[in-house]
């Protein structure tokens, strides 16, 4: 069975600040990986995923990851995060059947 | 607009009473999933169906809790007879094509 961990379960930044989160993933086959960010009180939003090519992904607000096949990981990073940015984040998988598993969530706090 | 379309947005609820949750996928897409949020657990899944037959429903956690798919487009999840601990932010979401999800606006559901 696949599973996801994010490690960092909640984040505080100040604006402007870098931000990496964490995510591996354990599962013996081929994956696709994703990352969703959640605002307060709203549906589950794609941020980027990767199937395959290029291990940097880039995706939408600034949003990239690195997909580390020999580490297992699929990080998130911010160069500089904003105040709108506070949300929970997560990591989640995929396997070849299509059952999209997710990682516990990184709640994350921009202060202004 | 998400585009998966879930009904109610809010549902409170005694215990002991039926509780219907109401999913509409955007046209085309061939699979669905249902997902519980917690604070204590996360997003859970619950079950998922590919062109309307349940394919895993291992984490539907209780013969309380059913789920249909009578049609290509449309899927309730039923909790009967609902308990406190029911009480979460129900997602579904529908998938297309090569792991594209998109998720719902999400039901809250309180059960007191």
């Amino acid at each position: 069975a696949q599973s996801v961990s994010q490690h960092n379960h909640h984040v505080i930044l100040s604006e402007a600040a870098s931000l990496e989160l964490g995510c591996n993933y354990s599962y013996g086959g081929t994956v696709n990986l994703f990352w969703y960010v959640q605002y307060p009180g709203q549906h589950l939003q794609l941020l980027l995923k990767y199937f395959s090519g290029d291990p940097l992904v880039k995706g939408i607000k600034g949003f990239e990851a690195e997909f580390i096949k020999s580490k297992f990981s699929f990080n998130l990073r911010k160069p500089s995060v904003q105040w709108s940015d506070t949300a929970e984040y997560f990591c989640a998988v995929s396997n070849a059947g299509n059952m999209l598993t997710f990682g516990g969530g990184t709640r994350l706090m921009v202060k202004p | 607009d998400a585009g998966v379309i879930q009904s109610p947005r809010h549902e409170v609820t005694e215990m002991g009473q039926e509780v219907t949750l109401r999913c509409k996928l955007i046209s085309g897409h061939n699979s669905l999933f249902w997902y519980r949020q917690t604070m204590m657990r996360g997003l859970e899944l619950l079950i998922y169906f590919n062109n309307n037959v349940p394919i895993d429903d291992s984490g539907m956690p209780e013969d309380r809790f059913s789920a249909k798919m009578p049609n290509a487009s449309f899927s309730t999840l039923k909790i009967q007879p609902s308990e406190p601990r029911d009480s979460a932010v129900y997602f579904c979401a529908s998938r297309s094509g090569t792991y594209g999800y998109t998720f719902g606006s999400g039901t809250r559901l309180t059960v007191v």
